[in-house]
């Protein structure tokens, strides 16, 4: 079956250290997105990509940095993390065409100390 | 400002009992609307999807409705499990791209024996 994992579930790292965040998904799917939730907030989206060699910035990217060398993958990076990074990551991906209803991973539990 | 709103935070109620759940939107063009169900420590999962032209949708024991007119959806459960104890989040799609995308807080629902 097809599916969305994401690596590692939890991360434990400190200000200051450079971070990256793996998500995977096998659906074939052009489109992937990383959103952060935060309570007392909607998920928020931080980049997406619509296709191999492809990002743009979301509402919340000031940080963070993501690259698309295949279709498969989606590494989200935090270049200097910091303490407001501390969120629950969610990456989701879903087909192009259609009702675009968008498939998520597990998600990823990030604590900055 | 394109807002999705829902109500109510929080929610318990006891096993075999029926709940609504509501969502109001400001996003506009509106395209379609999405219910997901996020259980604990989990990616959200899509339950239903609403569009334009569509009132009424079920799902097992989940019943959407929506109000274009009034900009105005409900999710009902029927006959409360405990495996229903979950965020249910109200998603906002944007006529005229992937990306745009608005989530709601969400409800969390716990349902107790």
């Amino acid at each position: 079956d097809a599916e969305i994992t994401q690596s590692p579930r939890h991360k434990i790292t400190e200000t200051g250290r450079q971070v990256t965040l793996a998500c995977h998904q096998t659906w074939n799917h052009n489109n992937m997105f990383w959103y952060r939730q935060d309570l007392g907030h909607g998920l928020r989206l931080i980049h997406y990509s619509y296709g191999v060699q492809d990002t743009n910035k979301g509402e919340v990217s000031d940080g963070y940095s993501v690259s698309r060398s295949n279709t498969e993958d989606l590494p989200l990076t935090l270049e200097s993390a910091a303490s407001s990074q501390t969120s629950v990551y969610f990456c989701a991906s879903s087909e192009v065409a259609g009702l675009n209803e968008q498939f998520f991973g597990p998600g990823t539990r990030l604590t900055v100390l | 400002k394109n807002q999705v709103e829902q109500s109510p935070q929080s929610l318990i109620i006891l096993e075999g009992k029926n709940c609504t759940l509501q969502c109001n939107y400001t996003v506009s063009p509106f395209s379609n609307l999405r219910w997901y169900k996020q259980d604990t420590g989990r990616g959200p999962v899509s339950l239903t999807i609403m569009t334009f032209s569509e009132n009424t949708k079920s799902n097992g024991r989940y019943t959407a409705t929506l109000d274009a007119d009034t900009k105005q959806s409900s999710l009902h459960i029927t006959a409360s499990q405990l495996s229903d104890s979950a965020s249910y989040i109200c998603v906002v799609r944007i006529s005229g791209g992937y990306q745009k995308v608005t989530f709601g807080i969400g409800t969390k629902l716990q349902v107790i024996p």
